[in-house]
């Protein structure tokens, strides 16, 4: 059953536009992440908001930036996107540093 | 750093095979360990975890044991079938202000009939 929601599900655009990435978790947590997970599966940890303070901040390009508005929601903006964004987004949640519940992802493909 | 490392690549098997994918960690202290599932055009799914010495976790017939002494958590299965092909990844937490998972680089499980 799926308590953490992405969208959109895919998402193609060109080099040098803006896109932005939504996420909700109804599962009441209060800390949220966004993972990168590229071509090869590997995945790694951008951000993290706990009680919506940043917590984490994996040395990842300007152009990335998160969006907290509330414990529940969690959005990733990419100001002019290039080649190698290209990815699935995957936005997580926990209670505390407990277990992580992902979403689905966002695919995103760069042109 | 903390870090990861699990068998690489690909494991090809039939049904009913048994089923071994080794996990190896570096990290200080007890971390809690995990294992994640992910199947095709999902997001990562908790198999189990383990915060122990000699905990066991399991789920759904897979299992593995937290050893300290050898830094270990692999993941073993009696009898795989065709619907436990998915990519299969390890992964450890540490606590303290740290809220990062810290992922291997999965392990892709393709079991034929």
């Amino acid at each position: 059953e799926t308590a953490v929601f992405q969208t959109p599900n895919y998402h193609v655009t060109q080099v040098g536009n803006e896109v932005s990435f939504n996420c909700k978790q109804t599962l009441g947590h209060d800390t949220m992440y966004w993972y990168k997970q590229d071509s090869k599966k590997l995945l790694k940890i951008m951000f993290s908001y706990n009680n919506k303070q940043l917590i984490v901040n994996e040395t990842v390009p300007r152009r990335f930036s998160p969006q907290s508005s509330d414990k529940a929601h969690l959005n990733l903006r990419i100001k002019s996107v290039e080649p190698e964004d290209s990815a699935v987004y995957l936005c997580a949640s926990s209670w505390g540093r407990d277990t992580q519940y992902f979403g689905p992802g966002t695919r995103l493909l760069v042109l | 750093g903390d870090s990861v490392t699990q068998t690489e690549g690909q494991v090809a098997l039939s049904e009913e095979d048994f089923l071994t994918i080794h996990c190896n960690y570096s990290a200080s202290g007890y971390p809690t360990l995990f294992w994640y599932v992910q199947y095709p055009g999902e997001g990562p799914q908790l198999l189990f975890r383990a915060s122990r010495d000699k905990e066991k976790g399991s789920s759904r017939g897979f299992e593995a044991t937290y050893d300290k002494g050898t830094t270990s958590f692999h993941l073993r299965k009696a009898s795989v079938q065709e619907s436990d092909s998915a990519v299969y990844y390890c992964a450890l937490s540490h606590g303290g202000s740290n809220y990062k998972l810290t992922f291997g680089k999965g392990t892709l499980l393709t079991v034929t009939p």
